[in-house]
């Protein structure tokens, strides 16, 4: 069975740059699996960060970046702010229509 | 402005059935693949199901194959989810969001299903 692995929390000071990862339990994610990373915050709906490895969705500041880095996705937060502080889903495409997505990441600005 | 209004959420005993409905409006709906995310109380977000842009292709997670139908009116700009034999475990809130190249761009806010008895 396919999982798709992600940090479960990931802490960062204010101003500072952290990557979040996403990765396979059995190979390596490349640009073929389309990596897309969403953010979500308590009670709220998820927000579409990036899609197609590294493009941003419309209204995402550059500060969010895409890419893959070894054998993960990336997600890398520059400049970190106080409402970056949100839950980060990665989700990966498998193929004949099947997408999987990470367990999440909590991440903290403090 | 893209818009994605689900309804139909509510309780519903163990083995029953409810069906979902998703209302687009700000995009050429009958261009673009569609998908069901669902996301448990405390829980990450699941993939649940998608549509091609035409209705003719569709697919499942392994979770509810055989129990979900998901479908689409494109003259009503509207995506369903035909919810049967429901469980405890699929109680979550639905989101329903408009795909592109395999990710969910734009999302609702969801609705609300309950199994329970």
């Amino acid at each position: 069975q396919t999982v798709v692995t992600q940090e479960p929390s990931f802490s960062v000071s204010p101003g500072g740059t952290v990557t979040l990862t996403c990765g396979l339990n059995s190979g390596s994610v490349s640009t073929s699996y389309s990596p897309s990373w969403y953010q979500q915050t308590p009670g709220q709906a998820p927000r579409t960060l990036i899609y197609s490895t590294n493009t941003r969705s419309s209204g995402v500041p550059d500060r969010f970046s895409g890419s893959i880095l070894g054998n993960k996705a990336a997600l890398t937060i520059t400049g970190a702010q106080a409402d970056d502080e949100s839950n980060y889903y990665c989700l990966l495409y498998m193929g004949s229509g099947i997408s999987v997505f990470g367990g999440g990441t909590k991440l903290t600005v403090l | 402005e893209v818009q994605l209004l689900e309804s139909g959420g509510g309780l519903v005993q163990p083995g029953g059935s409810l069906r979902l409905s998703c209302a687009a409006s700000g995009f050429t709906f009958s261009t673009y693949a569609m998908s069901w995310v669902r996301q448990a109380p405390g829980k990450g977000l699941e993939w649940v199901s998608t549509i091609s842009s035409s209705g003719g292709s569709t697919y499942y997670a392994d979770s509810v194959k055989g129990r979900f139908t998901i479908s689409r009116d494109n003259s009503k700009n509207t995506l369903y989810l035909q919810m049967n034999s429901l469980r405890v475990e699929d109680t979550a809130v639905y989101y329903c969001a408009n795909d592109y190249a395999w990710a969910r761009r734009n999302w609702g806010q969801g609705t609300l299903v309950t199994v329970s008895s």
